[in-house]
């Protein structure tokens, strides 16, 4: 079946430094694929997104990589702040009443 | 500005009761409605969508079901209760045709006790 999903459960990185989290998918029949962090106790928050038929896309301190030939996804934080940790979550939009299926999610945790 | 509502924001609840929580969304018109539940330390599962009034779609058979009365008001409800039931539930929504993902509502912490 289709499924978005996560190499890293868990991710540990020092104050400054960059992060990256990972993101397999199987299903191609996507037109986005998203990233959001979720803090303890709130909903999802977006992050950034990347259509399909781009390679990479960059935000405020954020890039994503879409690699389509290996179906990877990955997420860059730049300089990563106490404020970043929280549990991020790759996802891919359907074109079908644009459904958004989440993977299981990985904890980032920045280290002061 | 547009923007979504999700009451309450925790419950308990005994086993075998019934359900209804609510989401309202303002500032859009015609969205396309979500309800997601995530169990503790998990990811997050479709449970209902709905692209219009009264037009409800179920991902995966369960103890819940969705009503759609007016076009911003999406409700999850449950006739009776089960244990299973309990974990975070979260309302969504998108604009036709928007690339910016959900805007997610702030959640239900639901524990069926």
């Amino acid at each position: 079946g289709e499924s978005v999903g996560l190499h890293l459960p868990t991710l540990s990185v020092q104050e400054g430094d960059n992060s990256i989290i990972n993101c397999a998918y199987s299903n191609s029949a996507s037109d986005y694929f998203i990233w959001y962090k979720q803090e303890s106790g709130k909903g999802p928050q977006f992050i950034i997104d990347i259509r399909s038929n781009m390679d990479k896309r960059q935000g405020q301190r954020v890039t994503v990589l879409l690699n389509k030939t290996v179906k990877h996804l990955s997420l860059q934080i730049a300089a990563t702040q106490p404020g970043d940790s929280a549990v991020y979550f790759c996802a891919e939009r359907k074109t079908s009443y644009d459904k958004v299926i989440f993977g299981p999610g990985t904890s980032l945790s920045v280290i002061p | 500005s547009q923007t979504i509502h999700q009451w309450p924001a925790t419950l308990v609840q005994p086993v075998g009761s019934p359900l209804s929580l609510e989401c309202t969304v303002e500032g859009t018109s015609n969205p396309n409605l979500y309800w997601y539940r995530q169990a503790a330390g998990r990811g997050l599962q479709l449970l209902f969508y709905s692209v219009g009034i009264g037009q409800i779609s179920s991902e995966v058979p369960q103890n819940l079901s969705a009503s759609r009365p007016q076009d911003r008001q999406f409700i999850l409800s449950s006739k009776k209760l089960l244990l299973s039931d309990s974990g975070f539930y979260l309302c969504a929504w998108i604009s036709r045709g928007g690339s910016y993902g959900y805007t997610f509502g702030s959640g239900t912490r639901l524990t069926v006790v």
